[in-house]
């Protein structure tokens, strides 16, 4: 079945980019069924989504962050990738990756998470 | 943004209850509504997707309902396993995406 699992540094200076990669095993991330995406929860929070993008580029992004974030796909590595840039405390947290289908919307599939703590 | 209010923020139960947990939109999402539940430590997990539709492998204890603005999450027959954290989480096509604060049920 289809995992996913999230890796990148656990430790991001402030105002610097914060920088995640996803990679997907056990399925393809150029199926045409879904978007894939992060979402983060800082500690002792809830759930924030971030954003998402389909195999062909195409993105969403919350309007919150909009202004900070980039993602990415790399069909040829079966990955995906989040940069948040001008990072502050706030952005401390558990950021997971998942599988959102098309066009219901729900997230189907996470991985574990990793956690990003913003500090000098 | 479409904001999601869960309610009761905490619930306190017993094995073998059953529980309702109510999730409201600020606008209505038709039944673009989803439910995961939390366990400490792990990742959300995908319990009902399209407001009533029970994802497979998830027991048929959990049942969620509703359409528009307000929707419910019932677990019935409460097992051990069960408690965790549960968000509601709309996914219409106004976006941002956006989740419920969170209901913590506690034994």
């Amino acid at each position: 079945q289809v995992q996913l699992q999230e890796s990148g540094p656990g430790l991001v200076k402030p105002s610097e980019t914060l920088s995640l990669t996803c990679t997907v095993s056990g399925g393809s991330i150029s199926s045409s069924s879904y978007y894939w995406g992060w979402i983060r929860q800082p500690p002792g929070k809830g759930l924030e989504w971030i954003g998402s993008i389909y195999f062909t580029g195409n993105t969403y992004y919350n309007p919150s962050l909009k202004s900070r974030v980039t993602m990415s796909v790399d069909t040829s590595k079966n990955q995906f990738s989040l940069n948040l840039s001008s990072v502050t405390a706030a952005d401390t947290a558990l950021y997971y990756c998942a599988r959102r289908l098309y066009p219901l919307g729900y997230m189907d599939v996470w991985g574990k998470g990793t956690t990003v703590t913003v500090s000098s | 943004d479409i904001q999601m209010t869960q309610s009761p923020s905490s619930l306190s139960a017993s094995v073998g209850d059953t529980v309702t947990i109510t999730c409201r939109a600020s606008q209505t999402i038709d039944s673009y509504l989803n439910w995961y539940q939390q366990r400490p430590g792990t990742a959300p997990k995908l319990l009902i997707y399209a407001a009533s539709s029970l994802r497979s492998g998830v027991p048929s204890r959990f049942s969620g309902s509703g359409s528009g603005t307000e929707f419910t999450l019932t677990i019935t027959t409460l097992q051990p396993e069960d408690f965790a954290i549960y968000y509601c989480q709309q996914s219409s096509s106004n976006l941002p995406y956006t989740f419920g604060q969170g209901t913590k049920l506690e034994s």
